[in-house]
């Protein structure tokens, strides 16, 4: 079965640092990865994602993913945080075990301090 | 209409009573989905269709649960005997049909309360 790690439930980071947001996955074959951002009372949008392109892969708002098969990842960073940046990042994994779905982790909620 | 629409946005109700949570997928989309999230718990795969068919309803917690969809189009989600458990945000998905690379595009949620 597919599954998704988060690492860390609350990252807090200061205004024009660099954003980290750890991801881990789980999947018996090559996976689709994704991350998504939820701001304050939003539903749910794409940021990014990977479908075994380019292993570098950059999404809006100056984000990008890395997918590294040797460690299983696929970590979120973005060099300077912006305060507009505050939000849930979930992300995601599908593939063709476990039917056509895409099982999310359970969130890194993002703090940016001024 | 232009994006996924969720009807109610909040929902409270009384445990043991019925209730129906609905979804307005993006039009053409083909798969629509059905998460729950709770606090902490990230988003909880429930069930989805590919077209009117529901080939993974695996999610669903228990027999209380179940879902339709009609035309292709708009779905219900329906909990009967509502539990305290059962309060959460219920989240609706819609995507064309690609397999596994599609973008979910998410509505906004209903939020139950269950008294």
């Amino acid at each position: 079965a597919q599954s998704v790690t988060q690492l860390g439930s609350h990252v807090s980071v200061s205004e024009g640092a660099l954003v980290l947001l750890r991801c881990n996955y789980s999947s018996s074959v090559p996976p689709y990865l994704f991350w998504y951002v939820q701001y304050p009372n939003q539903g749910l949008q794409l940021l990014l994602k990977y479908t075994s392109a380019a292993t570098l892969v950059k999404g809006i708002n100056g984000f990008e993913a890395e997918f590294k098969k040797s460690e299983t990842s696929f970590h979120l960073t973005k060099p300077s945080a912006h305060m507009s940046d505050a939000a849930e990042y979930f992300c995601a994994v599908s593939g063709n075990t476990g039917g056509f779905k895409t099982i999310f982790g359970a969130g890194t909620r993002l703090f940016v301090k001024a | 209409g232009a994006g996924v629409s969720q009807s109610p946005s909040n929902k409270v109700t009384e445990k043991g009573k019925d209730v129906e949570l609905r979804c307005d997928p993006i039009s053409g989309h083909t798969a629509l989905y059905w998460y729950r999230q709770s606090l902490g718990q990230g988003l909880e795969f429930l069930i989805y269709f590919q077209g009117n068919s529901a080939p993974d309803k695996s999610g669903l917690p228990s027999d209380r649960f179940s879902a339709e969809r009609t035309g292709g189009s708009v779905s219900t989600l329906t909990i009967q005997r509502t539990q305290q458990e059962d309060s959460a945000v219920y989240l609706c998905a819609s995507s064309f049909w690609t397999g596994n690379t599609g973008e979910l595009f998410f509505g906004e949620g209903s939020r139950l309360t269950v008294l």
